[in-house]
Order: structure tokens, then C-alpha cells, then sequence
């Protein structure tokens, strides 16, 4: 099975900032990555698929990158609104359940 | 409007049975592959059963295989999962997803349920 890691676990940032987050996977993945968003007691929202494609209706401050082994999903100016915790996600055709990263939480500085 | 509704939700004893269901609207349930994905207190999100547009192919996590049966009635919008010999570990909040895509897999899940609690003890 793919293992997937994220770093960092936290993240303590500010309004503004620019903040990267990454997801490794234990071996090579066709980029079959999404990233989510979860806040307390609500289900996750699905920022990312395909490793850098957008969803619909996400703000354009949210941006996915990578390939191989590794992905980050970057938001460009950080907004109260961002501060949550962001999860990436992995497919693979021989293992087709999807793949969750252990998630990063973003809080306030 | 798009929607999941999650429902079968509770307190049950360790080693008992329970049946969840989730009803889709808004959309064309029976062109796209549906999950559960539960999330135990404080802790990450497992996908835990997955199941094909046609119900031809249905996909366990290692954690509940042979414990779990995932379903869907195409022509009622509903997908269930039935969960027996439970265990204090499955204590989560389960929840229904859609595929990103219509009959394509691997682009994520973008429509989610509110969630059903699940409590074994």
C-alpha cells in the first residue's frame, strides 16, 4: 500500500503569509492527488484534484503542484477564512480506495 | 441542489450491527462511484468502502473488510453501508462522498454528506 506523509503536522501563520504544505508518498504516483479542507465539525471541501487542478468555486489563492512522490498545496495570501486543517489524498488503480494524508492544520500565529 | 444526507447514525454495543444510509438528490447518483469515509474523534479521515456507478465493483479498507458491506440502490438514490461485530475503534463520524467526476475515478470526492455519528460502547 502507499503510504502518504504531509508536513508540516502544524502550521502557525498569519494573515497574508504565503503558506506551502507538503504530501509525500512512499513510491511513485501518477498524480492521482487531491487536497481538502476540513473545519471543525464540518465534512471536507475539495480544493485540488488531478494534483493542480482547481475545483469549482475555490479562490484562486489556492494552488496544487508536484509530481513522482511529491505535492504541495500552496495558498498564496493566507485569509481568516483559511485557518483549518488541509489533507491530501491519494488514488491508485491497484489499491482503489482512496488514500488520506494524516493532515496539516493550519492556525493562527 | 446537490445533496447528501446521512442517516442510521448511534450508540451500539461492541459486536453488534448497524446499518447506515446516505440519500443522494440534486444530481444523477447512479453515473458516479460512492464512498463512506469516517472520521474517528480528533483524529485524520479514512476511506473506509468504495462502490462502482454500476455496483460492480466494491472496495474495502484492510480495517473493516469482512466486517462491512457497502450497497446502493440506483433507482432509490441510496447508498448504505451495513457494518457488523463492531468495535470501539469504528467510533467515528461517518460520511457519504461522490466522485469528483461521472463514471471516472481518481479526481477526489467534491460532494460530501453533513455526517452520522457513530458511538461503539
Amino acid at each position: 500500500d502507499i503510504q502518504m506523509t504531509q508536513s508540516p503536522s502544524t502550521l502557525s501563520a498569519s494573515v497574508g503569509d504565503r503558506v506551502t504544505i507538503t504530501c509525500r508518498a512512499s513510491q511513485i504516483i501518477s498524480g492521482w492527488v487531491a487536497w481538502y479542507q476540513q473545519k471543525p465539525g464540518k465534512a471536507p471541501k475539495l480544493l485540488i484534484y488531478k494534483a493542480s487542478n482547481l475545483d469549482s468555486g475555490v479562490p484562486s489563492r489556492f494552488s496544487g503542484s508536484g509530481s513522482g512522490t511529491e505535492f504541495t498545496l500552496t495558498i498564496s495570501s493566507l485569509q481568516p477564512d483559511d485557518f483549518a486543517t488541509y489533507y491530501c489524498q491519494q488514488y491508485d488503480s491497484y489499491s482503489p480506495l482512496f488514500n488520506f494524508g494524516p493532515g496539516t492544520k493550519v492556525d493562527i500565529k | 441542489q446537490v445533496q447528501l444526507v446521512e442517516s442510521g447514525g448511534g450508540i451500539v454495543q461492541p459486536g453488534r450491527s448497524l446499518r447506515l444510509s446516505c440519500a443522494a438528490s440534486g444530481f444523477s447518483f447512479s453515473r458516479y462511484a460512492m464512498y463512506w469515509v469516517r472520521q474517528a474523534p480528533g483524529k485524520g479521515l479514512e476511506c473506509v468502502a468504495g462502490i462502482s456507478d454500476d455496483k460492480n465493483y466494491r472496495y474495502y479498507a484492510d480495517s473493516v473488510k469482512g466486517r462491512f458491506t457497502i450497497s446502493r440502490d440506483n433507482f432509490k438514490d441510496t447508498l448504505n453501508l451495513e457494518m457488523s461485530s463492531l468495535r470501539a475503534e469504528d467510533t467515528a463520524t461517518y460520511y457519504c462522498a461522490r466522485d469528483r467526476f461521472p463514471m471516472v475515478r481518481g479526481y477526489g470526492m467534491d460532494v460530501w454528506g453533513q455526517g452520522t455519528t457513530v458511538i461503539v460502547s
